[in-house]
């Protein structure tokens, strides 16, 4: 069963600091890799998705990397900023489109 | 452009009884599903559909049903509530190929006395 970790839970910073936030998951055979922003009482927004061909994506300051026989991808936040905090998570697909969630990583980025 | 919309936003419910929730999508998406998201559990599959007319079991189906009566709609049934069905419900949608994101709702938030 394939079982997606992200690591810290939780992680504050101050701003303009740049950041990495981990995702490891335990079955490499996946098709790809999705990340995603929850704002707090609100639904998820995706932010970017690695197809299991790629080992990068890039979105303005964002950049996450795919690495699947080590089981790991990570998000890189370039000069954070106070509206960047949010909930990231991290979903692997795996046959019929499913995703499988992580727990999140909660940020906080302090003026 | 509306994408994912769920109704309602808020509901609470007394043990027993019954509800559906609706979510539609406009942007003529194969894929729908249903997840809740509950504290220390993070997002758990409920039911998926990959078409119209088709259903099929996620991670944690008991309790729930689910019907795809047109390619927009995903109705999603809690027939007898129960207080462990007190979650936040979000309904996603993607289409075909395995490349594209999925898109969410904004969530349904459910409590049951």
């Amino acid at each position: 069963k394939q079982e997606v970790t992200q690591i810290p839970a939780a992680l504050s910073v101050p701003e303009g600091e740049n950041l990495v936030l981990n995702c490891s998951f335990t079955d490499s055979a996946i098709y790809n890799l999705q990340w995603f922003r929850q704002d707090p009482g609100k639904g998820l927004t995706s932010l970017l998705l690695i197809q299991s061909s790629q080992r990068e994506q890039t979105s303005g300051r964002l950049n996450a990397s795919l690495d699947k026989s080590s089981g790991r991808s990570t998000l890189y936040i370039a000069a954070s900023q106070p509206g960047d905090s949010a909930t990231y998570l991290c979903a692997v697909f795996q046959g019929a489109q499913k995703l499988v969630f992580g727990q999140g990583t909660r940020l906080t980025i302090n003026p | 452009n509306a994408g994912v919309t769920q109704t309602p936003k808020f509901r609470v419910l007394k043990t027993g009884q019954s509800m559906t929730l609706l979510c539609a999508q406009d942007m003529n998406h194969e894929y729908m599903y249903w997840y809740r998201q509950d504290p220390g559990m993070g997002l758990r599959l409920i039911h998926y559909s990959v078409g119209e007319g088709t259903t099929a079991k996620g991670e944690v189906p008991d309790g729930y049903n689910v019907s795809r009566l047109k390619k927009q709609n995903f109705l999603l049934g809690l027939e007898s509530a129960a207080p462990s069905q007190t979650s936040v419900y979000f309904c996603a949608s993607t289409g075909q190929g395995g490349n594209q994101p999925q898109h969410f709702g904004d969530g349904t938030r459910l409590s049951i006395l």
